[in-house]
């Protein structure tokens, strides 16, 4: 069972746009502005696609946001795109004994 | 552009020590402000973290793989090594390397590598 808790798959049509969330405690999520958002292929490595919560790397598609509310962060895909179906985990630092906690992970299918 | 490469057994046998290896390319591994994580995912399943090690050598390693796992870098072949001993079954995973900023994001990965424990 995987520390952090994201819904196991979500589906949208091309255009429209979803949300994925990513449930912890007051000792990670809740605690720290440290949630990041991988994007994974299949076969492929995940990509970093949201840091620090909110922040984009360098190249990542503006159409990627990420928030947070309480313990509870939160990836927003818009305008959706046959690309994004893909496996997507959210992480978050978890203090100096745990480190790092993954989400389970969730499946998007675009519709 | 950095890039990290994984290397070493793809094939384990239970009890005995998984040993990889983690090349880095267009960088420095002694770069001072970030660290190099290893991660797995089980086939079908989600990541877990396993551990990091900073250039200086020091580590820290997820508390539930804490007792079996050795983390170390070789900064004249600007690499770092994971090994993880008396494996069984539920060791089976394809293993990432990632360099790490504080262990507050992972980027890049290199590709993975399949490491399979048998019987």
């Amino acid at each position: 069972q995987s520390a952090l808790t994201q819904p196991a798959s979500v589906s949208g049509s091309p255009g429209q746009s979803i949300t994925i969330s990513c449930t912890g405690t007051s000792n990670d999520v809740g605690s720290y502005n440290l949630v990041s958002w991988y994007q994974q292929h299949p076969g492929k490595a995940p990509k970093l696609i949201i840091y620090e919560g909110s922040k984009r790397p360098s190249g990542v598609s503006n159409r990627f946001s990420g928030s947070k509310s309480g313990n509870t962060a939160s990836l927003t895909i818009s305008g959706l795109q046959a690309e994004d179906e893909a496996d997507y985990y959210c992480c978050s630092y978890a203090g100096s004994s745990t480190y790092v906690v993954f989400g389970g992970g969730t499946k998007l299918t675009v519709l | 552009q950095l890039q990290l490469q994984e290397s070493g057994s793809g094939l384990v046998k239970s009890s005995q020590t998984l040993s990889l290896t983690c090349a880095v390319s267009g960088g420095s591994i002694s770069s001072g402000a970030y660290s190099w994580s290893w991660i797995r995912q089980p086939p079908g399943k989600g990541l877990e973290w396993i551990g990091y090690i900073y250039h200086s050598g020091s580590t820290h390693y997820n508390p539930s793989l804490k007792s079996r796992v050795t983390i170390s870098v070789d900064r004249s072949k600007n690499q770092f090594s994971l090994n993880l001993s008396s494996v069984t079954a539920a060791d089976t995973a394809v293993y990432y390397c990632a360099r790490d900023y504080a262990l507050n994001w992972f980027d890049p990965w290199g590709q993975g590598t399949l490491v399979t424990v048998s019987s």
